[in-house]
């Protein structure tokens, strides 16, 4: 059964970066890809990017283009996404999803990293 | 703004069916995109619900369908129950957007 698991909860500046990881199990790294989902409070969710392992390559939304940084371990079965420049507005909850090659839908999800922007 | 426009809210007794929509455009549903629905329970992430179109997951009741045609798709939920009670997300992939996009979400409520 393929299980992601994420890190915890995050307290964060204005300005400043959060970095959210997401291990996978129960599935071979080689045969999917990993989606950033965020929603903020109320809000429906928000895909920001995602990445293919196997390759190395990460395909980012416009609209995060300039601060988020999406990474994976395949060692580790690991994927890491970073966020820089942070504000007020970038707080929310946080998931990975797996993708697969030639399809677009989501499942699993991660349980979800909340971050809180706050000074 | 959502790019998949859903209704807000949508509500029924148990036992009722009821139906939310979701309608893109001519970069993603109406460009034979597939469409994916998602549950969300209160205080949980979103799970699985129906893929492509009108696929459900093993494990998913057939209560739940799906289906689509030209620019919208539909999420149908018959014999409501109790357990129903969540927000449902529509998603699909947009090819000016390049990436996946979603629905702004639909609160089913059962009277």
């Amino acid at each position: 059964q393929v299980q992601l698991v994420q890190s915890g909860a995050e307290v964060k500046k204005p300005g400043s970066s959060v970095k959210v990881s997401c291990k996978a199990s129960g599935v071979t790294f080689n045969s999917l890809t990993i989606s950033w989902v965020r929603q903020a409070p109320g809000q429906g969710p928000e895909w920001m990017g995602e990445i293919i392992p196997v390759s190395e390559t990460a395909n980012c939304a416009q609209k995060f283009q300039d601060r988020v940084t999406i990474t994976a371990d395949e060692s580790t079965r690991t994927a890491y996404m970073e966020l820089s420049s942070l504000k007020y507005e970038d707080t929310a909850v946080y998931y990975c999803a797996r993708g697969r090659l030639a399809v677009n839908w989501l499942d699993p999800w991660g349980q979800g990293t909340l971050v809180t922007v706050s000074s | 703004q959502s790019v998949l426009t859903q209704p807000p809210s949508v509500s029924g007794a148990p036992g009722q069916r009821v139906t939310i929509s979701c309608t893109g455009s001519s970069s993603n549903i109406g460009a034979d995109y597939d469409v994916h629905w998602y549950q969300q329970l209160p205080g949980t992430g979103p799970k699985l619900l129906i893929y492509a179109n009108r696929n459900r997951p093993s494990g998913v009741p057939d209560r739940f369908s799906g289906s689509k045609s030209g620019t919208s798709a539909s999420l149908a939920i018959s014999g409501l129950q109790a357990e129903d009670e969540a927000d449902y997300y529509c998603q699909s992939y947009d090819s000016n957007l390049r990436g996946y996009v979603f629905g702004i979400g639909t609160k089913v409520t059962v009277l």
